[in-house]
């Protein structure tokens, strides 16, 4: 079945650094790419998605890029601080041009140290 | 609603207990998901409807699990003859349809069976 995964699992990087989460999926149907940022006791929300006709798209301190081909994303967070700390979350789904589930990765822990 | 709101926020049963859960999604979404979150590891998903049709259950673990959305609105989660494995957090997602991208979570419900 569709599966995604999600490296590292764990990540401390320094106040002002940049932090890099990569992602893997198997589905090559997949077509819509999200990010959802967990923090303590609350559920995910969403922090950025992507699309399978974009290569790349940037929000602020925040970007994903995508490879089709290669069937890998990845989240970069620049200038970090520490409200960043969180648990971070990749996911995939075939949602663009139907009806699916969305499949989400096991999550990294970003902890950024002041 | 404003948000995704579930229901109890904590259960505590016995093993072999039946268990009902509850989802009351944003009023205007179509689209309502139910995932199963053990500790430190990402969503896992069980179960969808779009208004009170259930495309795909292909997530739920065993036939003691079931939900409904009668209506089109509110759902629940029902697990029968619980068992310890059952123990994590259950969230509800809902989104405006199915393929417009971001789900909004509801805070969970947190099993615990003993």
């Amino acid at each position: 079945g569709e599966n995604v995964e999600q490296h590292p699992s764990t990540l401390s990087v320094q106040e002002g650094d940049s932090a890099v989460i990569k992602c893997t999926y198997s589905d090559s149907a997949s077509n819509y790419f999200p990010w959802y940022k967990q923090e303590l006791g609350k559920g995910p929300q969403l922090i950025i998605d992507i699309r399978s006709n974009v290569g790349e798209k940037k929000d602020q301190r925040i970007a994903v890029t995508l490879n089709k081909t290669a069937k890998h994303f990845s989240l970069h967070i620049t200038e970090t601080q520490p409200e960043d700390s969180a648990v971070y979350f990749c996911a995939a789904s075939r949602a663009v041009t139907s009806y699916d589930k969305v499949i989400f990765g096991p999550g990294t822990s970003l902890s950024v140290i002041p | 609603g404003a948000g995704v709101s579930q229901s109890p926020r904590y259960k505590v049963t016995k093993r072999g207990q039946d268990v009902t859960l509850r989802c009351d999604p944003i009023s205007s979404h179509a689209t309502l998901y139910w995932y199963q979150q053990a500790l430190g590891q990402g969503p896992e998903f069980l179960t969808y409807f779009n208004y009170e049709a259930q495309p795909d259950k292909s997530g739920l673990p065993s036939d003691r699990f079931s939900a409904e959305r009668p209506e089109g609105s509110i759902s629940t989660l029902t697990i029968q003859r619980t068992e310890q494995r059952d123990s994590a957090m259950y969230r509800c997602a809902s989104s405006l349809t199915a393929n417009t991208g971001e789900l909004f979570f509801g805070e969970g419900s947190r099993l615990t069976v003993l």
